[in-house]
């Protein structure tokens, strides 16, 4: 079935710099994407979400772009702290007209930060 | 306001046993989705539910069961465990379902030997 892919399972970023998470999905008719941060221990943390007739959505710190020509979605942390150290997971949602159907959601990507 | 709560935290239990978990929607929420979660697997959907009613299932067999209540309140239930249920069993909570923002509880880990 379609789903939704991270490129990278592992990124390793210096304390400081601006991080860039990749996702491509696979389903066209998605219109609604999420990132969600998982902290050791802990459920996914809503980061910022999208919808597919918008391009770019910026939060604090974070920006969410989506390129539906090629489906690509990414999540940019601007200054990334300590604090960022997580798990990253992209998730689309098809809404089906009946009640959306569940989340996919994509492997997931280990943003390391080193200082 | 409070958060998704789940209990218990953790859980263990044998195999061919039941177990039956539990989720507090943030209040006001509806919609209460189940997700499990695994190192192989990732995060898979398991189903939704919305006003005590099951609306979205995922592919997941009949051994995974729901309910919702009157109260938005919701439980899952898994019988005869097999050694491959031993996963983090999320749920997450959101107004009207997952066209928009669903928030997710800590889960709970269910260890099964």
């Amino acid at each position: 079935g379609e789903s939704v892919g991270l490129h990278l399972p592992t990124l390793s970023v210096q304390e400081g710099d601006n991080s860039i998470i990749n996702c491509a999905y696979s389903n066209s008719a998605s219109d609604y994407f999420i990132w969600y941060k998982q902290e050791s221990g802990k459920g996914p943390q809503f980061i910022i979400d999208i919808r597919s007739n918008m391009d770019k959505r910026q939060g604090q710190r974070v920006t969410v772009l989506l390129n539906k020509t090629v489906k690509h979605l990414s999540l940019q942390i601007a200054a990334t702290q300590p604090g960022d150290s997580a798990v990253y997971f992209c998730a689309e949602s098809l809404y089906s007209g009946g009640g959306a159907d569940g989340l996919t959601f994509g492997k997931g990507t280990h943003l390391i930060i080193q200082p | 306001k409070a958060g998704v709560t789940q209990t218990p935290r953790y859980l263990i239990k044998t195999r061919g046993q039941q177990v039956t978990l539990s989720c507090s929607p943030i209040s006001g929420h509806r919609s209460v989705s189940w997700y499990q979660q695994t190192p192989g697997q990732g995060l898979q959907f398991l189903f939704e539910y919305f006003s005590e009613t099951q609306r979205n299932k995922g592919n997941f067999p009949g051994r995974f069961s729901g309910r919702q209540f009157s109260n938005s309140r919701s439980e899952m239930n898994v019988s005869t465990l097999e050694l491959g249920d031993s996963a983090l069993y999320l749920c997450a909570s959101s107004l009207q379902g997952a066209e928009e923002t669903q928030y997710f509880g800590p889960g709970t880990r269910l260890l099964v030997l």
